[in-house]
């Protein structure tokens, strides 16, 4: 059973401070991604990563960024959280190959508001 | 640009009918598709998905057809069950190893 975890499910920031957001999974994916859910918006990709120390970036990127130092672990950095950045911040994972890539699995998610 | 539309923010359904959830996509490259479902507070979890080679698939009480020429997908639910009550999500690719796009979703209310 594919297991994607986060760090935390809630959290409260001030403005300008730095916030790491942690995200593990169990299943030996090569893939992993961060979104974040906002109303009216859907899912936003952040960044991706498909390997170990490789990363790419998503539709939103700016004001993040992004850390794949061991395959199971993804973190995603605000270097300086802003009141715009509050959301809820969704983790995923998935297998490289063609067909089984698609089908993501997501974590939890954490709710994330700065002050 | 959207590239993959949900043009229903949302939708009610009196439980047991059926529920239709509809999704329009732009980009001729797609040839995968999914649905994801969303309980609040949780992520979405993988529904179904149809290929491109095909026009329907079905699982259980959910279908998902799909209409090339007009690039549009649809997701039926028969009958639905008052947990159905979710976000759902559509989402494309193509392949390779791009990731998934998806719609801004439709939050579905199944009424007892």
């Amino acid at each position: 059973d594919v297991k994607v975890t986060q760090s935390s499910r809630y959290l409260v920031k001030r403005t300008g401070e730095k916030v790491f957001l942690e995200c593990v999974q169990d299943m030996d994916h090569e893939n992993m991604f961060w979104y974040r859910q906002d109303p009216g918006l859907g899912l936003r990709l952040i960044y991706f990563s498909y390997d170990v120390k490789m990363k790419e970036k998503g539709d939103i990127p700016e004001g993040y960024s992004v850390s794949r130092e061991k395959k199971e672990r993804f973190s995603l950095i605000l270097e300086s959280a802003s009141t715009n950045q509050t959301s809820m911040y969704l983790c995923a994972s998935s297998l490289p190959h063609r067909r089984a890539q698609e089908t993501q699995y997501f974590g939890p998610g954490t709710r994330l508001l700065v002050l | 640009d959207q590239q993959v539309k949900q043009n229903s923010p949302s939708l009610s359904v009196q439980e047991g009918r059926i529920s239709i959830l509809n999704c329009d996509y732009t980009n001729s490259m797609f040839d995968y598709f999914l649905w994801y479902k969303k309980y609040p507070a949780e992520g979405p979890t993988f529904l179904i998905s149809i290929s491109s080679i095909k026009d329907k698939n079905e699982d259980g009480r959910f279908t998902v057809f799909l209409n090339k020429s007009a690039k549009h997908l649809s997701l039926h639910i028969v009958p639905s069950q008052p947990g159905d009550s979710a976000v759902y999500f559509c989402a494309a690719t193509n392949s390779g190893n791009t990731p998934l796009v998806f719609g801004k979703g439709t939050r579905l209310s199944v009424i007892a």
